[in-house]
Order: C-alpha cells, then structure tokens, then sequence
C-alpha cells in the first residue's frame, strides 16, 4: 500500500534562518506531488507541484522554493525564513492521471 | 484559484443526515467533483468524487445537479467524529487540486 512520511511534524525556527521540509512517498512510482500552506483558519494554499523529477510549478512567488531529487522525495525549502512563514505546510500526492490525492499529517512551523 | 462556493459553517444533530452544498457553476465538462474533510491539525481526506452521476461509497454520498453546476455531500448518520471542515473541489483528473475555505461542519450530540 501506498504511504506519504512528511516531517518533522513541528518545527520552531527563527527568522532569517533557512528551511527544509522533507516530504516522501512509497508505494508508487511517478506520482504528482504537491506542497501546500494553510494559515490558521484559513483554506489550503497551493504552493508547489510538481510532475516528475526536476520538474517543479510554481503557483505563488514568495522565499520559498522546492525541489524534487527523487521520484519519490519532495523538498520545501527556504533560505531566509520571514515571520509570515509561520504556518501549516502540507505535502501531498496523487496517481498520475489519476483522481484523489492523499495528503501527509502535516508540518507546523512557526517562526520566532 | 478556487472555483467552489460553500457556506461557511454548518451543524448537523448527531444521528441525523448532513447536507453540505457547493456551487460550481463554471465547472467545465471535463472537471470532476471532489470532496475532501479536515478533522483540526490534520491532512486533508479524500471523500468521494464525481464526474456526472450520483456516488455513493461508505462515508458519503455525492448528488450532482444535472446542469453539474451545484452538488450537494450528504453524511446519511452524521456522528461527533464527522466534525471537520469539508472542501468541495472542481479539477481534471491528475491536475492540481484548489481548495476554497470550505464548510466548518459541526456535529452536535
């Protein structure tokens, strides 16, 4: 069966300082992934997606960046963290071609 | 970009049958509906999913006006545990997935 590991689960780190969220998937091959945001009490935002290796999407410019250096493995990184970094980072996939996607546990980051 | 409005919050009594709307009245021919939950601090859940005609699997049952500009998710016993925030969502098979804010349901016993 398929399992998506994203970590670490909460993450504390101050501003300025850089940023890497590891994302990856087993059970598949050539899954779509995606990195998402949510701020408290609002909607996911769709930050990055990506369809094969090095292939990356953009959907919103801000400091941080993605990187796919494996089928199965998704980065989320960033090199100066800002204080509206803070948030609920969630990474994701789906078959390709395919219909639903499952979606990690989530990584809460706040930045002090 | 999302392309669904849901009410923003909604309650249900425990037992009885929740009823959760969408609008997705630029839905194109191709797109699909899906149905998503997030229970507090956690990942999203897939529900159900439809293109044209009525589903129904084990959480949920999904109805699709015949113009596929509205869909209604009916939970046919709603219990505590089914209070989450549901997301409705229009996409093409293997393409990114928009949410909107969607619908705060609460459950009460």
């Amino acid at each position: 069966s398929q399992t998506i590991h994203q970590w670490p689960a909460t993450l504390v780190q101050p501003v300025g300082s850089p940023l890497s969220l590891e994302c990856t998937v087993e059970g598949t091959s050539n899954p779509n992934l995606y990195w998402y945001r949510q701020a408290a009490g609002r909607g996911l935002q769709l930050l990055f997606y990506s369809v094969g290796i090095g292939q990356i999407s953009s959907e919103v410019p801000q400091n941080l960046s993605a990187s796919r250096p494996q089928d199965r493995q998704f980065i989320l990184s960033s090199k100066k963290l800002l204080l509206s970094d803070s948030s609920f980072y969630l990474c994701a996939w789906s078959v390709r071609d395919g219909t639903e996607a499952f979606f990690g546990q989530g990584t809460r980051l706040t930045v002090v | 970009d999302a392309k669904t409005t849901q009410p923003p919050s909604m309650d249900c009594a425990e037992g009885r049958a929740a009823n959760l709307p969408c609008n997705h009245s630029t839905i194109s021919g191709n797109e699909y509906v899906y149905w998503y939950r997030q229970i507090h601090s956690q990942g999203p859940q897939y529900i159900i999913h439809g293109l044209k005609n009525n589903e129904t699997n084990e959480m949920a049952s999904l109805i699709i006006t015949e113009d596929r500009k509205s869909s209604t998710l009916i939970l046919p016993h709603a219990t505590l545990r089914d209070t989450a925030v549901y997301y409705c969502i229009v996409s093409l098979t293997g393409n990114q997935f928009y949410f909107g804010t969607g619908t705060s349901l609460t459950v009460i016993p």
